[in-house]
């Protein structure tokens, strides 16, 4: 069965800073991992999709890196502000466990302060 | 217009009560998802179908039923609704083409009494 683990559960930090987020999960053999941001009580809006053959995504201050083998991905938030509050998800598509549906991890929630 | 709606937004509905939830894409994706979300457990599956003729039972679908009606249309339903179906409810979809990147509605919460 695939397990996705996001590490910090939640973190705070102070506006202007660069920042990490983690996700690894246990089967490597995936079709595409892709990050997720929620609002409170909100849907969910894609942020990057890394297919498995790629390394990395970006679009504007974010940056998503993969690394199949070490079953890991990162999400860069680059000079972070208040509005980049939110709870951010990962989720991986598997080709062999779950094949053609995502499993999802449980979220990092992430507080800019002003 | 938003690709994937789901009707109706919010919903509060007594024990032993029949409802259904709706969702619509727009996005001429042949797969769709149901999934609920709770605090502290995250995103479960309840069911899936990868097209019209096709729907599968995912990790959480005891309680529930669905119906694929067209290709842009996908309802879940509680037979009778029990206060622990109490969550947020997710429709999603799937592009099955190119990519598989899910694209998610604005969610329907529920509320059981």
């Amino acid at each position: 069965k695939q397990e996705v683990t996001q590490i910090p559960a939640a973190l705070s930090v102070p506006e202007g800073e660069n920042l990490v987020l983690n996700c690894s999960f246990t089967d490597s053999a995936i079709y595409n991992l892709q990050w997720f941001r929620q609002d409170p009580g909100k849907g969910l809006t894609s942020l990057l999709l890394i297919q498995s053959s790629q390394r990395e995504q970006t679009s504007g201050r974010l940056n998503a890196s993969l690394d199949k083998s070490s079953g890991r991905s990162t999400l860069y938030i680059a000079a972070s502000q208040p509005g980049d509050s939110a709870t951010y998800l990962c989720a991986v598509k598997g080709v062999r466990t779950n094949a053609g549906k995502s499993t999802f991890g449980d979220g990092t929630t992430l507080t800019v302060k002003p | 217009d938003a690709d994937v709606t789901q009707t109706p937004r919010n919903r509060i509905t007594k024990t032993g009560k029949r409802i259904m939830l709706e969702c619509s894409q727009t996005k001429g994706h042949d797969r769709m998802y149901w999934y609920r979300q709770d605090p502290g457990l995250g995103l479960r599956l309840i069911y899936y179908s990868f097209d019209v003729k096709d729907i599968n039972k995912g990790e959480i679908s005891d309680g529930y039923s669905v119906s694929r009606q067209a290709q842009a249309k996908f309802s879940l339903s509680l037979e009778s609704a029990i206060p622990n179906q109490t969550a947020l409810y997710f429709c999603a979809t799937s592009d099955d083409r190119v990519s598989y990147e899910q694209y998610f509605g604005p969610g329907t919460r529920l509320t059981v009494t």
